[in-house]
């Protein structure tokens, strides 16, 4: 089983509807991450979690909101769906060191917003 | 702050051939690089990292990179290619007290028989 799991794997919305994407993991670790990949402008941050009770907006948070209703799980959510937040979702997780630690992927979420 | 320029948006190669996919860095601080691969309609895989110690770092499926500090480099080599190497590429960047990691645009690599 993957250790880092996201659902649903494709959605299409359309304009002005509130939709949830969620990411599972079973690696046991604190650090989770949202990240939007657009064509040719690689990963960006969205929001992160070090825990449960520590959630930090990214880079583009605008139109985005999180939960981390437990360890393992962290939704990202979109209150009301734009056609320019048509995009390929990722969750990634973490260990908790300092610095120099790599993150590991789940399998994506493609959303479009018609 | 820290960025990452990947000089490459497309790098066709012919199978057997080898291939480097540059990616140049700019750091305030110590820099943790990472190399990650990306399969057409997959997440992304760590193929390498390079955290300290030796410059020249080894990964999964026959890739390697150099640190090169002077440079501000850490491209990424592989000297026989494989039509299943097909990908993009991601070069990311950390550093200091600084656990986030900030991605390069991506290198497509394209293998042809």
């Amino acid at each position: 089983d993957a250790d880092v799991t996201q659902t649903p794997r494709n959605r299409i919305t359309k304009t002005g509807k509130r939709i949830m994407l969620e990411c599972s993991q079973t690696k046991g670790h604190d650090r989770m991450y949202w990240y939007r990949q657009d064509p040719g402008l690689g990963l960006r941050l969205i929001y992160y979690s070090f825990d449960v009770k520590d959630i930090n907006k990214g880079e583009i948070s605008d139109g985005y909101s999180v939960s981390r209703q437990a360890q393992a799980k962290f939704s990202l959510s979109l209150e009301s769906a734009i056609p320019n937040q048509t995009a390929l979702y990722f969750c990634a997780t973490s260990e908790t060191r300092s610095t120099g630690t790599e993150q590991y992927f789940g399998p994506g979420t493609r959303l479009t917003v018609t | 702050a820290q960025s990452v320029t990947q000089l490459d948006s497309q790098v066709p190669v012919f199978e057997e051939a080898p291939v480097e996919l540059r990616c140049n860095y700019s750091s305030s601080v110590s820099v943790y690089l990472f190399w990650y691969v990306q399969y057409p309609n997959q997440g992304l895989q760590l193929l390498l990292k390079y955290l300290s110690g030796s410059t020249l770092v080894k990964g999964i499926n026959g890739f390697e990179a150099e640190f090169n500090k002077s440079q501000t480099s850490f491209h990424l080599r592989k000297p026989s290619v494989h039509i299943s190497d097909t990908a993009e590429y991601f070069c990311a960047v950390s550093g200091g007290s600084n656990y986030k990691l900030t991605f390069g645009k991506g290198t497509l690599l394209t293998v042809n028989p």
